[in-house]
């Protein structure tokens, strides 16, 4: 399995602009997490899904924020209008029912101008 | 819900020394424990946990120490390499109540040789 994927790898854009954010979660895993880290903030927990309903988005930090999960193979993390303060790098991570390991994917490095 | 608190945020140490990074949680339901390493510009990977019912798991150069009654847990790196130096996050879930990982605020180690 080639892992989680993540698309794009870098993203520049700015103040805004939508930007979008894709994920392929590992075949098989039910469960698929979205983080944002900063220097400042660390590592945080944005929304996760289970076969493919959201269920905790209380860390989306606003309504500029949204994520969907069409099928258990894609999801997508949308921010419109971008701000300079969402530039970070964003994760995302897939995770099976009865497997303790969460694996990550390689992150989006966004920058907002 | 569940609060990972991390200590220390850096660690120095010289080459050959132990690093031990100390976490304490606030759930006691929490029921398992990993370890993630993130080098530079890389994503978190596991590299040991640990479940409730354990008190001690070693691997190679690394262990991890759970105290349910205290509700804390440690990771110690015996016998440190530069190839050491990474941030490594404390983590806890309760899976019995969903799948959300809660994070510490993360340790920067650095290994000099």
């Amino acid at each position: 399995d080639a892992g989680v994927i993540q698309s794009p790898r870098h993203e520049v854009t700015e103040m805004g602009q939508e930007v979008t954010l894709r994920c392929k979660p590992i075949s098989g895993h039910d469960y698929l997490f979205w983080y944002r880290q900063t220097m400042m903030r660390g590592l945080e927990l944005l929304i996760y899904f289970n076969n493919n309903v959201p269920i905790d988005d209380s860390g989306m930090p606003e309504d500029r924020f949204s994520a969907k999960m069409p099928n258990a193979s894609f999801s997508t993390l949308k921010i419109q209008p971008s701000e300079p303060r969402d530039s970070a790098v964003y994760f995302c991570a897939s995770r099976a029912t009865g497997f303790n390991e969460q694996y990550f994917g390689p992150g989006t490095r966004l920058t907002v101008t | 819900g569940e609060n990972v608190e991390q200590h220390p945020s850096t660690l120095s140490v010289q080459e050959g020394d132990s690093a031990v990074i100390k976490c304490t949680y606030s759930d006691s339901a929490s029921n398992y424990f990993p370890w993630y390493k993130q080098e530079l510009g890389k994503r978190p990977q596991l590299i040991i946990d640990i479940r409730s019912n354990v008190g001690e798991k070693k691997d190679q150069r690394i262990a991890v120490t759970l105290n349910k009654t205290a509700k804390h847990f440690s990771l110690h790196i015996t016998e440190t390499q530069p190839e050491d130096s990474a941030v490594y996050f404390c983590a806890a879930i309760n899976y019995n109540q969903g799948g959300k990982l809660i994070f510490g605020q993360g340790t920067e180690l650095s290994v000099k040789p």
